[in-house]
């Protein structure tokens, strides 16, 4: 049972490029979680979706940030003209459930280099 | 006040010590509670949950305190392969949503 799989690992952008992240949840899974790693910083939650779905954004940058988990195929982050600040390690993670003491599964994230 | 504040530490012991980390967290809604490890560049990784009875798991003990809003983790017979940052972590989940908020962890280096 593959975990959760995230590509590209590493993406370069160039300022004003569009950057797509891809996640293709565990088996069976179908809650999805983005999470940002700014440099030295912890991990700070983005969005929350559910097949075709977007459960909570409360996390996302109000621009130039949109998500989406269709009914076939991985969640994709999708970033339009980046910027340097948008350089950090993205990080998905899936469930099972929600609830008390459920367990996220994290995928081995793709840090995005802005240049 | 941050949600989840840990000291960052870098705690730097030698192997076979007993090292505790604490963290508290601000929002009294909070219903789980988790330690998670990340290892330089790579994914967290959940070392275990946190029960209000409090729990051990070989070598790791995690506490908590509602009162207090306080949770700890407590490494006995420490390893080198420990060396990794430790992270709280804590779930409220309200209308619908499930988030789990990250505190910026705690750095551990097990010496030989």
């Amino acid at each position: 049972n593959a975990g959760v799989m995230q590509n590209p690992r590493h993406l370069v952008r160039r300022r004003g490029q569009e950057a797509r992240l891809r996640c293709s949840p565990m088996k069976g899974h179908s809650h999805v979680y983005w999470y940002r790693q700014l440099p030295e910083e912890g991990l700070k939650f983005m969005v929350y979706l559910q097949k075709e779905n977007i459960i909570d954004e409360s996390g996302m940058p109000k621009e130039r940030f949109s998500a989406e988990f269709p009914k076939e195929g991985p969640s994709i982050l999708r970033i339009q003209q980046v910027v340097r600040g948008d350089s950090a390690a993205y990080f998905c993670a899936s469930s099972l459930r929600t609830g008390e003491n459920t367990e996220a599964f994290f995928g081995q994230g793709t840090r995005l280099t802005v240049v | 006040r941050k949600e989840v504040e840990q000291d960052p530490g870098p705690f730097n012991v030698p192997e076979g010590a007993t090292v505790a980390f604490n963290c508290t967290y601000s929002n009294s809604a909070s219903q789980s509670f988790f330690w998670y490890r990340q290892d330089c560049r790579k994914e967290p990784k959940l070392l275990m949950s946190v029960y209000s009875s409090g729990n051990e798991d070989g070598r790791f003990t995690a506490q908590l305190n509602r009162a207090s809003q306080y949770i700890s983790l407590l490494i006995r017979d420490s390893k080198l392969s420990d060396s990794a940052t430790y992270l709280c972590v804590v779930n409220h989940s309200g209308a619908g949503s499930y988030q789990l908020t990250f505190g910026k962890g705690t750095k551990l280096s097990v010496i030989p």
